[in-house]
């Protein structure tokens, strides 16, 4: 049951332009959601979150967004840099029940 | 800061051998996890703990055991390998307080 989906395994972009990454949910109960970055060899790291009762969270170059109707929320990054290129994990929930999805591998290209 | 710590960060076992990963974290924090990470399949709560002496099974636990004698030490046990153990083990603790993880950098077991 996978109540987290990333249905893009890789996404590539070019240095200094928008970096997408999206990813969808099943279940409406969890009010949470949270991004995660990980390098090779590395833990996964957060990065950003959003509540439910917002719609968009900013930090930096990192935006979130989050569409309730559609059970959807994305991974903006303006302008992408080559150290951004990562595995991205999109997860849900509070607490001790969270969800991950499977990751989308980004590469910067210089 | 050392923040999450596991050991090892490889291992090969046999099928049927056991083995413990350890995971410390310097944090004092209450809340520690046991995650694995298989291709295509995200990270998948094994068991998670919500403080010293207490553990609760999370998404895939069957196969696995955990211990939280001490509130820094989180050990994941296995004890007859297989094959399907294979995978890339994520410990991760957070605070009370907090909401967010600090995840260890991993363990890469392979059984054969």
């Amino acid at each position: 049951d996978q109540q987290v989906k990333q249905n893009s395994p890789s996404l590539s972009v070019q240095e200094g332009r928008i970096s997408i990454l999206n990813c969808d949910y099943t279940n409406s109960m969890f009010d949470y959601f949270l991004w995660y970055k990980k390098y090779p060899a590395e833990g996964p790291t957060f990065l950003i979150s959003i509540s439910s009762i917002k719609d968009k969270n900013e930090d930096g170059r990192f935006t979130v967004f989050l569409n309730k109707s559609a059970k959807h929320l994305s991974l903006h990054i303006v302008p992408s840099q080559p150290g951004d290129s990562a595995v991205y994990f999109c997860a849900r929930g509070r607490g001790n029940d969270m969800r991950f999805g499977a990751g989308t591998r980004l590469t910067v290209k210089p | 800061n050392a923040g999450v710590t596991q050991t090892p960060k490889f291992r090969v076992l046999k099928t049927g051998q056991s083995m413990t990963l350890l995971c410390a974290q310097d944090m004092n924090h209450e809340y520690m996890y046991w995650y694995r990470q298989d291709p295509g399949m995200g990270l998948r709560l094994i068991h998670y703990s919500v403080g010293e002496g207490t553990t609760a099974k999370g998404e895939v636990p069957d196969g696995y055991n955990v211990s939280r004698l001490k509130k820094q030490n989180f050990l994941l046990g296995l004890e007859s390998a297989a094959p399907s153990q294979t995978s890339v083990y994520f410990c991760a603790s957070r605070s009370v307080s907090y909401g967010g993880y600090t995840f260890g950098s991993g363990t890469r077991l392979t059984v054969v």
